[in-house]
């Protein structure tokens, strides 16, 4: 069973496009994140979620809007899409907010903006 | 401010020669660290972590790392590389109350046959 998943694992689009990236996970975390990796693989923090709070939002364009529909699941919206928006995402769990837990991570989604 | 640093951007062995990958944090309080990796088209898997309990930490798939306060390090080593262990690894610092981890910028392992 995976843990968590993410939808769709590759995703090609145009400029100004807008896109979703859906993640749900099964392991009962409360805790939620959003990460991007760079084409020089340097991974930052976007976004997390706390039981459906947001509790980190990073300096990101407000093109991005995370949505947690519930503790499951936390989607990452992106509106106008633009070429250096080009990556992989990385969705993420944990359970607690001490700092000391494991995140687990999602498989990714490639994204390119052509 | 916390962060980390990876000290190498490449490491090459040759299979069955000692691996050591190189990491160094910075922390205003006493930091949870962790070491990941990631295999090409991959996600990232947790190969061990260190909260204040002992300092030598041993994790999956033979790997280790040792704790050092006194030289703010939290270096990763194994034993014998094999050609399974190339791949991309990060050494992660969290932020303790903030729930955020900082990434190193990746050491890249490539094991010669």
């Amino acid at each position: 069973d995976t843990a968590v998943s993410q939808t769709p694992k590759y995703l090609v689009t145009q400029m100004g496009n807008d896109k979703s990236i859906k993640c749900e996970q099964n392991l009962g975390h409360d805790t939620m994140y959003w990460y991007k990796q760079d084409s020089k693989k340097f991974l930052k923090i976007m976004f997390s979620y706390n039981n459906k709070e947001l509790i980190i939002n990073e300096t990101v364009p407000n093109r991005f809007s995370p949505k947690s529909p519930d503790k499951a699941h936390l989607n990452l919206h992106i509106n106008s899409l633009e070429l250096g928006d080009s990556a992989v995402y990385f969705c993420a769990s944990s359970q607690g907010t001490s700092g000391q837990e494991t995140q687990y991570f999602g498989p990714g989604t490639r994204l390119l903006v052509l | 401010a916390q962060s980390v640093t990876q000290l190498d951007s490449h490491v090459s062995v040759s299979e069955g020669t000692p691996v050591l990958l190189r990491c160094n944090y910075s922390s205003s309080y006493s930091p949870s660290l962790f070491w990941y990796v990631q295999h090409p088209n991959k996600g990232l898997q947790l190969l061990l972590k260190y909260t204040s309990a002992a300092t030598l930490v041993k994790g999956i798939n033979g790997f280790e790392a040792e704790f050092k306060k006194s030289e703010t390090s939290f270096h990763l080593t194994k034993p014998s590389a094999h050609m399974s262990d190339a791949a991309e690894y990060f050494c992660v610092v969290s932020l303790g109350g903030t729930y955020k981890y900082i990434f190193g910028t990746g050491t890249r392992l490539k094991v010669l046959a």
